[in-house]
């Protein structure tokens, strides 16, 4: 069974701009999560989608959204840019809610802002 | 926040000595899950214990959970340079969202 898939692995951008990452899950797992990691923050939860629906949300600015689509494949955006947005984007599949079930992480987006 | 916090940060230890490392968290959970990362494999899922089961193993690997003091230990038998890794535990306090910890940086000589 095919992993976890994120595109790009790694993206440089300037403050202002906009940018979407790409997250493929296991076939078969409907629930994706993504996550921000950071030397100073850690892992932190963005948002987990499931079925198409967002399920939760972190305590992140409105600047990040996200969305999955009908074949469980899932998006996220990060409006104007700004340097603190620079981290490793990690997303999760799993078969339920993330806190239920094992998560199978990707490789991870690494973003750069300049 | 973290809902979760790891103990020791960093471990050093040598080639078939044993690991422990503690998760303390704040709020009850429903259940928690141990991860390690490394460079060479990301972020991989090692346990899941729910809130009603005391004990789990898996291979070299054994978890204890005590919910009336809220915490959570890892133990790693008979280490191998490839278990040089950082360890997270993960709970699940609100609404079944994953927390993770700090992690503890686990180093292994050989």
């Amino acid at each position: 069974k095919a992993g976890v898939t994120q595109t790009p692995r790694y993206l440089i951008k300037t403050r202002g701009q906009q940018v979407t990452l790409s997250c493929s899950p296991i076939s078969g797992h409907r629930s994706v999560s993504w996550y921000q990691q950071t030397p100073g923050q850690g892992l932190q939860f963005l948002f987990e989608y499931f079925s198409e629906t967002q399920r939760n949300k972190g305590n992140f600015p409105g600047r990040f959204s996200g969305r999955q689509f009908s074949n469980s494949r899932s998006e996220m955006n990060v409006s104007t840019l700004e340097l603190g947005d620079s981290a490793l984007y990690l997303c999760a599949s799993s078969l339920g809610t993330s806190g239920r079930f094992e998560q199978y992480f990707g490789p991870g987006t690494r973003l750069t802002v300049t | 926040s973290q809902q979760g916090e790891e103990d020791p940060q960093a471990l050093s230890i040598q080639e078939g000595e044993n690991a422990t490392m503690n998760c303390s968290y704040k709020t009850s959970i429903n259940n928690l899950q141990w991860y390690r990362q490394n460079s060479g494999r990301g972020l991989v899922h090692l346990i899941l214990i729910r809130s009603n089961e005391r004990e789990k193993h898996s291979g070299r690997l054994r978890v204890t959970l005590d919910t009336s003091k809220k915490s959570s230990s890892l133990l790693i038998t008979a280490s191998r340079a490839a278990d040089t890794a950082s360890y997270f535990c993960a709970t699940d306090a609100i609404d079944y969202k994953l927390s993770f910890g700090a992690g503890t940086t686990v180093t292994v000589r050989a």
